[in-house]
């Protein structure tokens, strides 16, 4: 148990399906974060929001669109998704988003997602 | 930018076996360096970490230390376990980048 809940751990959707993934930490964190894993491919990190406010976005479809209505909560809205967007998506949460801190970030265990 | 690579998989040894991954970084500055694990069916954990030069993260018999001259933050651990298995993911954060990821070394430990 990190403190980091994921739900669902899975999900399977079809492609004009509209769906959300949800992530709730109990660490009293300020930072929270959206990572997709592929097979065979390293961490890619999508979204961070720091104090409820998006500070990055790295050039992810629209497709997936994140709401982060407190620090404690984050979703990410899936819709119209295609076959490749199948991965785990991990949610993660720090203390800060700042860098050069040292800071651990803390993961969820995942959500596994399959689109077909 | 930062970036991370460690030896690639998957690496298999039988209990009792001496581990060590391989992990070198490019990065400007100061970083500080992570190893992360993730067993099957979950998501990633800390294992250990390093924030400045010759520092020596450890935890559940695994040590790296943070070698600057060589640009390296190898994991080792001097006996593995079947419950060992899993993949293991070196990481640096520094400068203006977030968290930047290996491509992970999946170990497998046969008993």
């Amino acid at each position: 148990e990190t403190g980091v809940t994921q739900t669902p751990r899975h999900l399977v959707m079809g492609m004009t399906n509209k769906k959300s993934l949800k992530c709730e930490q109990h660490l009293g964190h300020n930072a929270m974060y959206w990572y997709k894993q592929s097979a065979k491919k390293p961490l890619e990190l999508m979204f961070v929001y720091n104090f409820k406010e998006q500070t990055e976005n790295n050039s992810v479809p629209s497709r997936f669109s994140p709401e982060c209505p407190n620090s404690s909560h984050l979703f990410l809205h899936l819709h119209t998704l295609q076959p490749e967007d199948s991965a785990l998506y991990l949610c993660a949460s720090s203390l800060t988003s700042k860098t050069d801190s040292g800071n651990t970030i803390y993961f969820g265990e995942g959500s596994w997602l399959t689109v077909v | 930018g930062n970036s991370v690579t460690q030896m690639e998989g998957p690496v298999t040894l039988s209990e009792e076996a001496f581990l060590t991954i391989n992990c070198t970084y490019t990065a400007t500055g100061y970083p500080s360096l992570f190893w992360y694990v993730q067993y099957p069916g979950e998501g990633l954990q800390l294992l250990l970490k390093a924030t400045k030069a010759d520092d020596k993260g450890s935890n559940k018999g695994f040590e790296a230390t943070y070698r600057k001259e060589t640009t390296s933050f190898h994991l080792e651990k001097g006996s593995v376990q079947v419950s060992d298995s899993a993949v293991y993911f070196c990481a640096l954060e520094g400068g203006s980048e977030k968290l930047v990821f290996g491509k992970g070394t999946k170990l497998t430990v046969n008993p």
